[in-house]
């Protein structure tokens, strides 16, 4: 069964740098979605991609972050200027269809020191 | 925005008996219902969701069900089995225009040999 992928499973980075998490989605999939959740909170969504361009972002996603789809198969979240408190997991995830299953992958425990 | 209350906090059940996980919401726009499973470690997963048009909705030994006048909607495991044991969170997003899934903030359930 297509699985969704996630690079690296965990990042260490000091506070004011720059971290790109990768995500290689389910291929036939066309919506792509960043979730954060720390540790032992819930599940926050950050952003939502579609066509090539941002179709929903949350509060959480500020400047601070972005995200492109460089080629057909990646999907990347870059935070610039990392703080403590952006230490979380990382989920990425994909469907088909708008609002059909969501596919996550196994997430990015990123630390910031 | 949108504001999810999930009850309990965790829930400690015998093999076989029945669960019961309660989840409130605040926008009267939201239509979009999911459920996903989180074990140890590991990526939630969508178990079951429902929209607003049905009031329930049943898969095997898991059931939703939901009251949009009172906003409020629940998730029924029956016949629970240990390798139920995980934590829960139910969501809650507005499926026309928009796709920014609120979560609640999870049920750790525990199913005792």
């Amino acid at each position: 069964e297509p699985e969704v992928t996630q690079t690296p499973s965990h990042q260490v980075t000091q506070m004011g740098q720059e971290v790109i998490l990768r995500c290689v989605p389910i291929s036939n999939h066309l919506y792509f979605y960043w979730y954060r959740q720390i540790l032992g909170q819930k599940v926050e969504f950050l952003v939502s991609f579609y066509n090539n361009e941002i179709s929903e972002k949350s509060e959480i996603f500020d400047d601070q972050f972005s995200v492109e789809r460089p080629d057909g198969s990646n999907f990347t979240l870059k935070i610039r200027s990392t703080k403590l408190e952006d230490s979380a997991m990382y989920f990425c995830a994909s469907s088909s269809d708008y609002l059909s299953e969501q596919y996550f992958g196994p997430g990015t425990r990123l630390t910031v020191t | 925005g949108e504001n999810v209350e999930q009850h309990p906090s965790t829930l400690s059940v015998q093999e076989g008996d029945s669960a019961v996980i309660k989840c409130t919401y605040s926008d009267s726009a939201s239509n979009y219902f999911p459920w996903y499973k989180q074990e140890l470690g590991k990526r939630p997963q969508l178990i079951i969701d429902i929209r607003s048009n049905v009031g329930e909705k049943k898969d095997q030994r898991i059931a939703v069900t939901l009251n949009k006048t009172a906003k409020h909607f629940s998730l029924h495991i029956t016949e629970t089995q240990p390798e139920d044991s995980a934590v829960y969170f139910c969501a809650a997003s507005e499926s026309g225009g928009s796709y920014i899934p609120t979560f609640g903030r999870g049920t750790s359930l525990i199913v005792h040999p």
